[in-house]
């Protein structure tokens, strides 16, 4: 069975841009998670969506948002891009709402 | 809140010795308990993980974990490394059923001495 897939891998974005980065879940799983991982802050949560809805967020400004389609497979979006947001997004799969996730191996973002 | 401590940054091993990575959580019940494994420029590989019954248990590439209620710990074992463990290692907590989302410690870098 396939595992988590994130396009692109690599992404560079000027200051003020936005970005969309995708992520399909394994065959099955219907909840997608996202984390945002830093040198400095570490692995954050960013958000969760199950059926097309978003069931839980994290501590992110409203410029971080995201959406699932009826196929599972998610999108996150970052606009107004910031230098700060430069990180590695990552995403995660689960098969319903349990805490069981299983990575992609995530989008590397550079914002000059 | 939940919140997860990695003491150790960085751990420095021999090749054949054996290891262990410390974890501690603060959380008002038994969460649920896992180890990641990341290798430079990859994602998080699922190692191990707790929900409830035997404290012991075992993961992947000959790891195994501790779960000790009293000391709110979770800590990661391996008898003996290999030069491919080198890697960071995350000690994670999903509270509330992962209600949350997952909460990560720091990580702690693994380096294999040969």
């Amino acid at each position: 069975k396939a595992g988590v897939t994130q396009t692109p891998r690599y992404l560079i974005k000027t200051r003020g841009q936005q970005v969309t980065l995708s992520c399909s879940p394994i065959s099955g799983h219907r909840s997608v998670s996202w984390y945002q991982q830093t040198p400095g802050q570490g692995l954050q949560f960013l958000f969760e969506y199950f059926s097309e809805t978003q069931r839980n967020k994290g501590n992110f400004p409203g410029r971080f948002s995201g959406r699932q389609f009826s196929n599972s497979r998610s999108e996150m979006n970052v606009s107004t891009l910031e230098l700060g947001d430069s990180a590695l997004y990552l995403c995660a799969s689960s098969i319903n709402t349990g805490p069981e996730q299983y990575f992609g191996p995530g989008t590397r973002l550079t914002v000059t | 809140a939940q919140s997860v401590t990695q003491p150790d940054i960085h751990i420095t091993v021999s090749e054949g010795a054996s290891l262990e990575l410390r974890c501690n959580y603060s959380y008002g019940a038994t969460p649920y308990l896992f180890w990641y494994v990341q290798s430079p420029g990859q994602g998080l590989q699922l190692l191990l993980k707790y929900f409830s019954g035997d404290t012991l248990v075992q993961g992947i590439k000959g790891f195994e974990a501790e779960f000790k209620r009293s000391q709110s710990s979770f800590n990661l074992r391996k008898p003996s490394v290999h030069w491919s463990d080198a890697a960071e290692y995350f000690c994670v907590v999903a509270a509330g059923g992962g209600a949350d989302g997952l909460t990560f410690g720091k990580g702690t870098h693994l380096i294999i001495q040969p």
